[in-house]
């Protein structure tokens, strides 16, 4: 049981580049969740799904776009990549309701 | 807005000793969950401990324990003996879609 997983751990983008993180669970949970961790600050949610072909913003959408087709994969989508977007990426999966969620090991990108 | 304030950037203890993390947060729902996670250097988001705002008993996971007071809308973290494997960032945070504070980085000194 892997939990959830996440690809690349670490990437360098140029500005203006597109690329997609990879966010993969194998505990059948329907909810997924996109999280972006700034350096010294608190996780700030980007976009939520709770079951497959369902997705939502939070707090922080803009410059990111989601899929759901499956139960198991939630990527994230960085379309024109900007300095602003460097941080570190979480995936989170739960079930539903106010349940832990579980998280990914992240994903450190780096805009330049 | 819902909000999560955690009002101790940094704190420190000694090994074997008690330390307690403050959290407050703001909702006008009745029902909800909070949590605390633990994020250790390798920077994985650890879940320490879930208390249920339904639920009058503070919850206790071993070590850790919470004291929660819903009308002051308070939800501490206590750590009991600490060991130096409990240095790390701690978050609170609140609500299923999880809405977090600014952590507090917690040193253990031997």
């Amino acid at each position: 049981n892997a939990g959830v997983t996440q690809t690349p751990k670490f990437r360098i983008l140029k500005i203006g580049q597109s690329m997609t993180l990879q966010c993969t669970q194998d505990m059948n949970h329907n909810y997924m969740y996109w999280y972006r961790q700034d350096p010294g600050m608190g996780l700030k949610l980007i976009y939520y799904s709770v079951g497959a072909g369902i997705t939502d913003k939070g707090e922080v959408p803009n410059g990111y776009n989601v899929s759901r087709s499956t139960t198991e994969d939630f990527p994230l989508r960085l379309e024109l990549a900007a300095p602003s977007q460097t941080s570190v990426y979480f995936c989170a999966s739960s079930y539903p309701g106010q349940g832990p969620q579980y998280f990914g090991p992240g994903t450190r990108l780096t805009v330049l | 807005a819902q909000t999560v304030t955690q009002s101790q950037p940094e704190m420190s203890v000694q090994e074997a000793e008690t330390v307690t993390l403050s959290c407050t947060y703001d909702t006008s729902e009745s029902d909800y969950y909070l949590f605390w996670y633990k994020q250790p250097p390798s920077r994985q988001m650890i879940l320490v401990i879930r208390q249920e705002a339904y639920k009058q008993q503070n919850a206790t996971e071993n070590r850790f324990s919470v004291n929660f007071q819903k009308a002051a809308k308070s939800f501490s973290l206590k750590i009991s003996d600490s060991q130096l494997g409990d240095a790390a960032m701690y978050f609170c945070g609140w609500g299923s879609r999880l809405t977090f504070g600014e952590g507090t980085q917690l040193t253990v000194n031997p």
